[in-house]
């Protein structure tokens, strides 16, 4: 069974950078899926920040692409997330995601099948 | 970008009655589109894949149906751990994965 735990510091000042690690254990970071980041805002729905390959291949949000920079590092089965300049509306619980790859009718796509328990992360001085 | 939009944005009925929940894209997605299950203060739970397909070990009163731009995801007969947030998610157009806004289906 994969399981995905989230960590990093739970407050962060504005302008600064918020930064988490995603660690992964049961399955190996280096399977045929992607690794996301999801956030949702206090109350609110959810946004989908960008996603990593084991190879290091990288798709992101392009409404955050300027301040997200997500990286991998098998050694330790793990991938993080930075968010640089936050503000107040970067505010929200962080979850951290595997997108597995699920075949049908001839065709295959990735959805999020594995899911950390989040963590929430609070921009404020 | 892909919007998706759901409705209603809240439905209320009672355990055992039949809940039907739409997922409308702004653009064709094809049949790439997921249903989620979100509880308070858990993490979403992956129901539907590929617009009709069930995750494992999803009960069978889940079923999704659609294609194109009109998705639905219908609950046969409501239990009480099925009272949630239910989101749609397009894998269409990637990047980016775009969310529906949810649906929040309460007890009645």
């Amino acid at each position: 069974q994969v399981q995905l735990q989230e960590s990093g510091p739970g407050l962060v000042k504005p302008s600064g950078t918020l930064s988490l690690t995603c660690a992964v254990s049961g399955g190996s970071i280096s399977s045929s899926n992607w690794w996301s980041w999801v956030r949702q805002p206090p109350g609110k729905g959810l946004e989908w920040i960008g996603e990593i390959y084991h190879s290091g291949s990288t798709n992101y949000n392009p409404s955050l692409k300027s301040r997200v920079t997500i990286s991998v590092d098998k050694s330790k089965n793990q991938f993080s997330l930075k968010l640089s300049s936050v503000t107040a509306a970067d505010t929200a619980v962080y979850y951290c995601a595997r997108s597995g790859i699920y075949c049908s009718g001839g065709s295959c796509s990735y959805y999020f099948d594995y899911w950390g328990q989040g963590t929430l992360v609070t921009v404020s001085s | 970008e892909i919007v998706l939009t759901q409705s209603p944005a809240t439905l209320s009925l009672s355990p055992g009655e039949r809940a039907t929940l739409s997922c409308r894209a702004s653009q064709s997605v094809s049949s790439y589109l997921a249903w989620y299950q979100q509880k308070p203060g858990q993490a979403p739970r992956l129901l539907i894949y590929d617009a009709s397909n069930r995750a494992t070990g999803i009960p069978a009163r889940f079923s999704g149906s659609g294609s194109g731009t009109d998705f639905t995801l219908t609950i046969s007969s409501l239990e009480p751990e099925d009272f949630a947030v239910y989101y749609c998610q397009q894998r269409s157009n990637w990047p980016p994965g775009t969310f529906g806004q949810g649906t929040r289906l309460e007890i009645k």
